[in-house]
């Protein structure tokens, strides 16, 4: 199965919103509430920023949220900060392989 | 804190195994709430789920590397491992291990370990 599409680069100045947008299937982003997002600085662990469409886990900043509609899940950043600027993977559970990443978009803070 | 760590030689050359060790501390490897999981990424490319481990030894590998993998777990070291069998230049990554909710996250995640298949 392919990998879900997600754009390759996006970017932003510094206070401004952007989204990253992860397109799938009904087999996955579609058909179930279990996206998740993950920011990843090269060279380290990568770490989850949301979960479940929508959910932030404890200590994730409020400035990071997410949504979907039919087969496209969003993640949103809301206030950009230089330290926002890694790679950012979407994942679905999947009914083919289990768990579905996306490419990846590499976030440029302007 | 739950932690993961990676272990394993980084040089494998072709044709023979792969073998990577995750060590899990500050949390219980036969917590009945998660498994256990290995992600890949190639050099320049995005993540590629591998698959996971259940305590009780229950597995669940992607389709696409089914033939070559096997994932086995140690509850009394709190380990999990994963081999992978004929290995190319194509299974060069750097490999994570990774604590998994199952179908919704993967909540902690190891440094990584970069693996190059070379002769």
């Amino acid at each position: 199965q392919s990998a879900l599409t997600q754009p390759a680069s996006v970017s932003g100045s510094p206070g401004q919103s952007i989204t990253i947008s992860c397109s799938g299937t009904s087999s996955d982003v579609g058909g179930f509430d279990y996206v998740s997002w993950y920011q990843h600085h090269p060279g380290k662990a990568p770490k989850l920023m949301i979960y479940d469409v929508r959910n932030r886990p404890s200590g994730i900043s409020y400035r990071f949220s997410g949504s979907k509609s039919g087969n496209t899940a969003s993640l949103t950043i809301s206030g950009l900060q230089a330290e926002d600027e890694a790679d950012y993977y979407c994942c679905s559970y999947a009914s083919s392989t289990n768990l579905l990443f996306g490419g990846g978009t590499k976030l440029t803070v302007l | 804190q739950v932690q993961l760590q990676e272990s394993g030689p980084g040089l494998v050359k072709p044709s023979q195994t792969l073998s990577l060790t995750c060590t899990v501390s500050g949390g219980s490897i036969s917590s009945a709430d998660y498994y256990w999981s290995w992600i890949r990424q190639p050099p320049g490319k995005g993540l590629e789920w591998i698959g996971y481990i259940y305590n009780t030894g229950s597995t669940y590998y992607n389709p696409s590397l089914k033939s070559r993998v096997i994932i086995s777990v140690d509850t009394s070291k709190n380990q999990f491992s994963l081999n992978v069998t004929s290995v190319t230049a194509a299974d060069t990554a750097v490999y994570y291990c990774g604590r998994y909710r199952y179908g919704s996250r993967i909540d902690f995640w190891g440094q990584g370990s970069l693996v190059t298949v070379s002769s």
